[in-house]
């Protein structure tokens, strides 16, 4: 069974950072696409990066030069490294596994970004 | 970027009714359409792909139709656990694979 558990949200100041992990099981995270899909509260979905089976990334232009995808393929984990953070970027932020004809097939349950003083 | 826009915003139906939500892309996005159901609290669900295809394990009331820029997800016959947020995406451009905003479906 296919499963992806995020964690690592909280409560941050602006300008602050976080890291924000996702373990995957019942598949290998290194032969899929991975991406990072938030939502603000109220608001509706938002791909802000995703990395590719074949290891190349992608920043949407709201978080590029912010926040790193990344993974740990001995702990099949996903990651997102998240700096200088600004009240925007408070959501929930779910780890998807992208099929390769580019829906996200399965989803994390989510963890929670609040960004404020 | 190619923009999605899902009407109605919300729609109001009676359960065992049929519920009909549309999605319009800013260009052709051919058949690279998915739809998916969020409810309260919950990660979204993929319910659609290839704007006709049902997922594994979703109900036969729900159906997808459209191709290029208009597009259509069809709930024959509404359940309770129908009731929820539907969201559109295109999947055409890639890497950068848009979502609309969402039609709230609930209980009349």
């Amino acid at each position: 069974e296919v499963q992806l558990v995020e964690s690592g949200g909280g409560l941050v100041q602006p300008g602050g950072s976080l890291r924000l992990s996702c373990v995957a099981s019942g598949f290998t995270a290194i032969s899929n696409h991975m991406s990072w899909v938030r939502q603000a509260p109220g608001k509706g979905l938002e791909c802000v990066s995703l990395i590719y089976s074949g290891g190349g990334t992608y920043y949407a232009d709201s978080v590029k030069d912010r926040f790193t995808i990344s993974r740990d393929n001995s702990k099949n984990t996903l990651y997102l490294q998240m700096n200088s953070l600004r009240a925007e970027d408070t959501a929930v932020y779910y780890c998807a596994r992208r099929d390769p004809s580019g829906y996200e097939r399965y989803w994390g349950q989510g963890t929670l970004v609040t960004v404020s003083s | 970027e190619i923009v999605m826009t899902q009407s109605p915003a919300i729609l109001s139906v009676s359960p065992g009714e049929r519920a009909t939500l549309s999605c319009r892309a800013s260009q052709s996005v051919s058949s690279n359409l998915a739809w998916y159901q969020q409810t309260p609290g919950q990660a979204p669900r993929l319910l659609i792909y290839g704007a006709s295809t049902r997922a594994t394990g979703i109900p036969a009331r729900f159906s997808g139709s459209g191709s290029g820029t208009q597009f259509t997800l069809t709930i024959s016959s509404l359940q309770s656990e129908d009731f929820a947020v539907y969201y559109c995406q295109q999947y055409h451009d890639w890497p950068s694979y848009t979502f609309g905003q969402g039609t709230k479906l609930e209980i009349k």
